[in-house]
């Protein structure tokens, strides 16, 4: 068992209809991160944790939001998506002694 | 800002070469953290090692070993006698924030062909 996964792992929806991507954690550990993953990008720092109800803005940010209503779930909103935002999504937490782990990932397509 | 390189984009060698994949990273803090993962074709994310800004030794872990240099900011990875699992892409990243952020870079795309 992992201690985090994510959900749905595939999802094609369509431009400007909003779409929530969930992770979940049963380690309770306080920060959560969520990527995005792009071709000649690596992965990229969207939104972070730090706590229930703390969360804060990364490199993307732009079009997403974020919400963290118990430590072992975090949600990540696409307002309404855009065919940009076809990637693949990582969320993941931090363990002890920087000890990071990643969900399996959920591939979004905008069509 | 921190920012790490990973200049290769795709590096491809024959089962049994060694390959090296450089890093490069970019930050003004003392303490820092740097990483590689490794993302095989089935997409997961496979952590590989860590390394903190204090501790300069160079690391071997069967046919991996990694080269950690802070006079040119470099953290470069080498996979000696590939073998065609070996494939795969591999990140380089960085750590310096108290939140945990990671910096990643835009990763090096390994092929090994029997």
């Amino acid at each position: 068992d992992a201690g985090i996964t994510q959900s749905p792992r595939h999802k094609v929806t369509e431009t400007g209809t909003p779409v929530t991507l969930r992770c979940h954690q049963t380690e309770n550990h306080r920060y959560m991160y969520w990527y995005r993953q792009d071709p000649g990008h690596g992965l990229r720092l969207i939104h972070y944790s730090y706590g229930v109800k703390d969360t804060d803005k990364g490199e993307v940010s732009d079009g997403y939001s974020v919400s963290r209503s118990k430590t072992e779930d975090f949600l990540l909103t696409l307002e309404s998506a855009t065919s940009s935002q076809t990637s693949v999504y990582f969320c993941a937490m931090l363990a002890g002694s920087y000890g990071y782990t990643f969900g399996s990932g959920t591939r979004l397509t905008v069509v | 800002a921190q920012k790490v390189t990973q200049a290769q984009t795709e590096i491809s060698v024959v089962e049994k070469e060694d390959v090296t994949l450089d890093c490069v990273y970019e930050t003004r803090d003392t303490t820092y953290y740097l990483f590689w993962y490794k993302q095989p074709p089935s997409g997961e994310l496979v952590f590989l090692i860590r390394r903190n800004s204090f501790d300069e030794q160079n690391e071997i872990s069967g046919r991996y070993s990694w080269n950690f240099q802070k006079s040119t900011s470099s953290f470069n990875f080498t996979i000696t006698a590939s073998q065609v699992v070996d494939s795969a892409v591999y990140f380089c990243a960085s750590k310096t924030d108290s939140w945990g952020k990671l910096q990643f870079g835009a990763g090096t795309q390994v092929v090994v062909t029997p």
